[in-house]
């Protein structure tokens, strides 16, 4: 099955500084990569995702790129805030029609003020 | 805006009871998912149903668990037998035809004691 690897597992950043969130995952038949971030007790809230016949995408202060030769995505926030402050976690779903999405395993981005 | 609710939002048990969890996915929706969380850990697949059965499962769904769509609105996770290590936050999710996002419940935190 798939196999999703997510670093760092955490990550400070000064205010105003970019942060970069790597994660790489296993199979190639995966074929759309949903980023979420997650605050302390609550649901995974999707921030930005890519299929994979795209190499990059943008979304005000945040950008996601795709390698799907070597099989690695990165998520990038610009102009970082104290509210960026979080869990983000990276996903990959499969080509199968009932699509399950597996998870990285999790970084957690201190933004300091 | 439509969002998927899930009932009770924290749930606690005795070891050996039965538990339900509820959900209410977006009423448009044909697939629906349960995920875990257990504290500070990644978020992981359980189980996926479509059409009125399970399409997939992870080794986590053994026996002891069980999903029903008892009417045209609920979905809901049944765990026959806590154990203390089933106690996480369980997500529901769902998805509609044609769609990427699964969009995630509140969730319920299980405590089993």
């Amino acid at each position: 099955g798939e196999n999703v690897e997510q670093h760092p597992s955490t990550l400070s950043v000064q205010e105003g500084d970019s942060a970069v969130i790597k994660c790489t995952y296993s199979d190639s038949a995966s074929n759309y990569f949903p980023w979420y971030k997650q605050e302390l007790g609550k649901r995974p809230q999707l921030i930005i995702d890519i299929r994979s016949n795209v190499g990059e995408k943008k979304d005000q202060r945040i950008a996601v790129t795709l390698n799907k030769t070597a099989k690695h995505f990165s998520l990038h926030i610009t102009e970082t805030q104290p509210e960026d402050s979080a869990v983000y976690f990276c996903a990959a779903r499969g080509s199968g029609g009932y699509q399950k999405v597996t998870f990285g395993t999790g970084t957690k981005l201190q933004v300091i003020p | 805006e439509p969002e998927v609710t899930q009932t009770p939002s924290h749930q606690v048990t005795q070891m050996g009871q039965e538990v339900i969890l509820r959900c209410v996915p977006i009423s448009n929706h044909l697939y629906f998912y349960w995920y875990r969380q257990i504290l500070g850990q990644k978020v992981e697949f359980l189980v996926s149903f479509y059409n009125n059965e399970i399409s997939e499962k992870s080794e986590i769904f053994d026996d002891q668990f069980s999903v029903e769509r008892p009417d045209g609105s609920n979905f809901t996770l049944k765990i026959r037998s806590t154990k203390l290590e089933d106690s996480a936050m369980y997500f529901c999710a769902s998805r509609r035809q044609g769609g990427n996002e699964q969009f995630f419940g509140p969730g319920t935190r299980l405590t089993v004691l």
